[in-house]
This record gives structure tokens, sequence and C-alpha cells, in this order.
């Protein structure tokens, strides 16, 4: 049982350039979820899924797109990546419980943006 | 608009000592609140978490409490190790049905030997 995996771990891209980051999880949760985090500022929800096939905004959903064919992954892409998208991005799931809120978080990936 | 805040960037505390990590919030229909752990390099984990129907939820040397009227958590760890030294982040939640979490920006927690 891994729980949340994220792949790349580091990533290096040069302005306008695109990339794709994966999550996966093996819990089978419905709900997925990207944030961004950066320097003094918590973290940012950016897009997330309530079940597969589906997706919404979160806070700071500008540019940036999601897809979640599969219930298990959640893809995040930067279509024309720019430097102020150089964060430490996360991933993480959680379960429909109805009393319980509680998200699992990925490793995280460090992109940075040239 | 900042809806969870933790207003103090960073505490530093004995080991043995009491750890108190406060967070506060300005939107009245947080129904749910999770306090998360984070190490360089990894990503957060879950600590514990506390409904708005209750005051107090205890898990060991971690307790968090709850002020509805106040608008006010705080997450009470004792005695605290070194082991505790991360940040530690704040969340709520409203309940929507996406389960989606706000966050604070995070207390760095260092324990002294």
């Amino acid at each position: 049982n891994a729980g949340v995996t994220q792949t790349p771990k580091f990533r290096v891209l040069k302005t306008g350039q695109s990339m794709t980051l994966l999550c996966a999880q093996d819990m089978n949760h419905e709900y997925m979820y990207w944030y961004r985090q950066d320097p003094g500022m918590g973290l940012r929800l950016i897009h997330y899924s309530v079940g597969e096939g589906t997706t919404a905004k979160g806070e700071v959903p500008d540019g940036y797109n999601v897809s979640r064919l599969k219930k298990q992954n959640f893809l995040l892409g930067l279509e024309s990546a720019a430097p102020s998208q150089t964060s430490v991005y996360f991933c993480a799931s959680s379960a429909i419980t109805g009393d319980s809120y509680e998200q699992y978080f990925g490793p995280g990936t460090r992109l940075t943006v040239t | 608009d900042q809806q969870v805040k933790q207003n103090s960037p960073s505490l530093s505390v004995q080991e043995g000592r009491i750890s108190i990590l406060n967070c506060d919030y300005t939107n009245s229909m947080f129904d749910y609140f999770l306090w998360y752990k984070k190490y360089p390099a990894e990503g957060p984990t879950f600590l514990i978490s506390i409904s708005s129907i209750k005051d107090k939820n205890e898990d060991g040397r971690f307790t968090v409490f709850l002020n509805k009227s106040a608008k006010h958590l705080s997450l009470h760890i004792v005695p605290s190790q070194p082991g505790d030294s991360a940040v530690y982040f704040c969340a709520a939640s409203v309940g929507s049905g996406s389960e989606k979490l706000v966050f604070g920006k995070g207390t760095k927690l260092t324990v002294n030997p």
C-alpha cells in the first residue's frame, strides 16, 4: 500500500515549456486534489476532483489544467510554464466518510521554471 | 482574504515543555478543523482533527481546543519532543461535499533538547 505517489519528484523547465505531473493513489479514494506551496503562503488549492471524470477549480487555477480519467490517477498539466509557477506541488486524496475530512498527501514535486 | 490565520510564523520551546500553536478563522461556516505536520521535503501528514460540535479532542500528547465564539483553535503538545520539530498547518473545511480544506500559512515549531 503506497498511499499517494507523485512523479516526478523534481523538474526544471524553461519558460514556455509544458509538462504533466502525475498523482496516483491506491486507497480507492473518491476525492483528489492538487495544491501548491510557496514560501510563507501555506498550501493553496489549484484544482480538485470529486470523482472519476470530474474536475473543478480551486483557489489558484490559472495556468493549470487537470484530468481524472481513472479513479486512481489525477494529472496536473502546465501548458506554457512561467517562472511564477516555480513551487512545490502536492497531490492529496480523501475518502467520502461524512464525518472525516482527512486528506492524505503525496511527497511533493519540486518544480523550477527558469 | 485569508480565512485561516496562523499569526506566529515560528515557535521555539524546550524539550519536555508544552507547545501551544494557535489558529484563527473568519468563516463561521467552517465545521471541521484539522492540524497537519510537515517535515522538510515531505508531504503534510494528518495529526489531529476536531468537529465544530466539540470543544476538545485529545490523542496522546496532542490536544486540540476549539473556541467557536472566538473563532479560535489551538494545538497543545505535551510534553514536547525534538522529533516534534516541524511546520504545523491548521486547516478548515466547510463540508460542502467536496471536502475542500483551507490552510493557514503554517507555524514552524522548534523543540530544543
